[in-house]
């Protein structure tokens, strides 16, 4: 099966608190993985994507970065957090090539 | 910015009753995309449709794209209670070999037994 892990799957942090939040891909090779955020009543929010090992492409200027140190392992972090951050995190798979995506579970963020 | 918007924002029908959600978009596109989203979960893919075609099924939905009018609808015949959930447009542009999606706000859909 192609599986995404994500996690945490809910998290509460303090504003100006680090984050990292990690996404794992089982049964797939070279995938692109992609990280979107969700609003509360909104779709979603592209914020990263990669198309291999080191390669980040960043949709929209933040205090977030991403980073992938391995074929299956995408990371989302941050080193200090904004109230605007909180949001629902999902991250996803598709592979190389245009097509339909496969997302994680989320990981709920609440910053406090 | 949302290059999908779908209409309406909310719909609220009878089990057996279909339910129809339209999306518009503004550039060009390779394919559109619909999902579905239970609440407080992940996006499930329902199906996709390439620039190329016009209508496409899987099981008790029905896509159409109009490229002209820049459209799609998405239609669930015989809804049932566990068709509830959220469900988006999403537009893959024309990039270099790669999928990027714009997801509109999304459509609620509450199916009451």
């Amino acid at each position: 099966s192609q599986t995404i892990h994500q996690w945490p799957a809910t998290l509460v942090q303090p504003v100006g608190s680090p984050l990292s939040l990690e996404c794992t891909v089982e049964g797939t090779s070279n995938p692109n993985l992609y990280w979107y955020r969700q609003a509360a009543g909104r779709g979603l929010q592209l914020l990263f994507y990669s198309v291999g090992i080191g390669q980040i492409s960043s949709e929209v200027p933040q205090n977030l970065s991403a980073s992938r140190p391995q074929d299956r392992q995408f990371i989302l972090s941050s080193k200090k957090l904004l109230l605007s951050d909180s949001g629902f995190y999902l991250c996803a798979r598709t592979d190389t090539g245009v097509g339909e995506q496969y997302f994680g579970p989320g990981t709920r963020l609440t910053v406090t | 910015s949302q290059q999908g918007e779908e209409d309406p924002q909310a719909l609220s029908i009878q089990e057996g009753e279909n339910a129809t959600m339209n999306c518009s978009y503004k550039t060009s596109i390779n394919n559109l995309q619909w999902y579905r989203q239970n609440s407080g979960r992940g996006l499930v893919h329902l199906i996709l449709i390439r620039s190329n075609e016009r209508e496409k099924h899987s099981g008790r939905l029905r896509v159409t794209l109009d490229t002209s009018k820049k459209s799609s609808s998405l239609l669930i015949t015989a809804s049932r209670a566990a068709d509830t959930a959220s469900y988006f447009c999403a537009t893959d542009g024309k990039n270099s070999g790669y999928s990027t999606l714009t997801f509109g706000k999304g459509t609620m859909l509450l199916v009451s037994p």
